[in-house]
């Protein structure tokens, strides 16, 4: 089934710097890697997504990119603030399915 | 639209008490996923329902764990004789169905067994 390994479990920044974090994935089917932040006692929320037919996506501050041969996906977050402290989560499809398996979690703290 | 509606968001059960979670999926929305979630650690799936059909419970533990979706009503994740390590965040998410389509998370529910 599919396995999704995400790094690094924890990250600190500098305000102002720029953040990090991949995600590596099993299997060659999935085709739809959501990246999710989940605030302290909230829900996660998705906050970009990226299809397999493209290699990169951004939203602002927010990029996505994809290597569909490595079987790997980042999530770029520049200029980062305090507000962008939060768990971040990445997910993939278990190939050929609907459902969802996340990583184990990113929390990122931003230092003003 | 209100979104993924889960309720209660806080519960408290005895040890052997049975525990309820409801979720109600966005309007229009007819694919219901589980996951459990512990302090401090990620999203562990538990299951996947469409209305009336479990279509994979590959994360459900085997004993005291159930989940419907009826075709009237909210899903249910029901948890009998609880112990002390069910204690955490229930959440439910719900897609409209068909791949590649974004899932909507509900608040939670927070089980704590005393």
């Amino acid at each position: 089934g599919e396995n999704v390994e995400q790094h690094p479990s924890t990250l600190s920044v500098q305000e102002g710097d720029s953040a990090v974090i991949k995600c590596t994935y099993s299997d060659s089917a999935s085709n739809y890697f959501p990246w999710y932040k989940q605030e302290l006692g909230k829900r996660p929320q998705l906050i970009i997504d990226i299809r397999s037919n493209v290699g990169e996506k951004k939203d602002q501050r927010i990029a996505v990119t994809l290597n569909k041969t490595a079987k790997h996906f980042s999530l770029h977050i520049t200029e980062t603030q305090p507000e962008d402290s939060a768990v971040y989560f990445c997910a993939a499809p278990k190939g050929g399915s609907e459902k969802l398996v996340f990583g184990k979690g990113t929390k990122l703290t931003v230092n003003p | 639209n209100a979104g993924v509606m889960q309720n209660p968001r806080h519960l408290v059960r005895r040890r052997g008490q049975e525990a309820r979670l409801r979720c109600s999926p966005m309007k229009g929305h007819s694919h219901v996923y589980w996951y459990r979630q512990l302090p401090e650690e990620g999203l562990k799936f538990m299951v996947y329902l469409q209305k009336e059909n479990i279509i994979d419970e590959s994360g459900m533990p085997k004993e005291r764990f159930s989940a419907e979706f009826p075709k009237e009503g909210p899903s249910i994740l029901r948890i009998q004789q609880v112990v002390r390590g069910d204690s955490a965040a229930y959440f439910c998410a719900s897609s409209p169905g068909g791949m590649n389509t974004e899932a909507f998370f509900g608040q939670g529910t927070r089980l704590t067994v005393v």
